[in-house]
């Protein structure tokens, strides 16, 4: 079964916007990994944010990380239209040496 | 550097076959990872190959098999199709590490549609 959900499900917002998804998770985490997919295709790794991190940055993406929550987030700043895809969130739990995905968020990104 | 690749990319089967879908690693990697992502959900974990063994099993059916072979590609095997069983394969390579291999690089999959 999934682990986490991720909110919100869709998002639609402009070019040049900012958009922030959000992840749940259940149990106990190693580290939370954030992906990207294209239309049904092969996933992209994006960030990894490590159990004892709160926050993390990479070009345009910034994730934090409430373990007291259980919860997670990605922010996407100044977004392109070439961002539109699915994300994922990805838990890695101690002592179980694979990943476990949420639902997705489907962010559409307009020019 | 060839990433993970996999074949074939699409697959139409009927109720009751059997399907083999096949993955190579990423160069230098050595444990392969399989996913089914039904349409709209996220990926799930069906299991995980290291030196030939499985080493790590999701809450999928015996019908769901695999090996591993020495040069570390891998088969994933479904029998007796199920119209459920339409989905996104995915596999993922990663280097064996002690404790877990976090970083796992995924390949285009392959649409299985059962019909």
């Amino acid at each position: 079964s999934q682990q986490g959900e991720e909110d919100p499900q869709a998002l639609s917002i402009q070019e040049g916007e900012n958009a922030t998804m959000n992840c749940s998770y259940k149990t106990s985490i190693n580290n939370l990994q954030w992906y990207r997919q294209n239309s049904g295709r092969g996933l992209v790794h994006l960030i990894l944010i490590r159990s004892n991190e709160r926050e993390k940055h990479s070009g345009r993406l910034r994730v934090t990380l409430d373990t007291s929550k259980k919860s997670s987030s990605l922010l996407i700043t100044a977004s392109r239209a070439a961002d539109t895809a699915s994300y994922f969130c990805a838990s890695w739990h101690s002592g179980y040496s694979t990943l476990t995905f949420g639902k997705g968020t489907m962010l559409l990104v307009s020019p | 550097d060839a990433g993970v690749t996999q074949s074939p990319t699409h697959l139409i089967k009927t109720r009751g076959q059997q399907v083999t879908l096949r993955c190579s690693p990423k160069s230098g990697h050595d444990t392969v990872s399989w996913y089914q992502q039904a349409l709209g959900q996220g990926p799930q974990f069906i299991f995980q190959y290291y030196e030939e063994e499985e080493r790590q099993r999701g809450n999928f059916p015996d019908r769901f098999s695999g090996h591993q072979f020495p040069n570390y590609s891998s088969e994933l095997n479904v029998n007796a199709l199920w119209l459920g069983d339409s989905a996104l394969y995915l596999c993922a390579s990663s280097l064996y590490r002690p404790g877990g291999s976090y970083e796992q690089y995924f390949g285009p999959g392959t649409r299985l549609t059962v019909t």
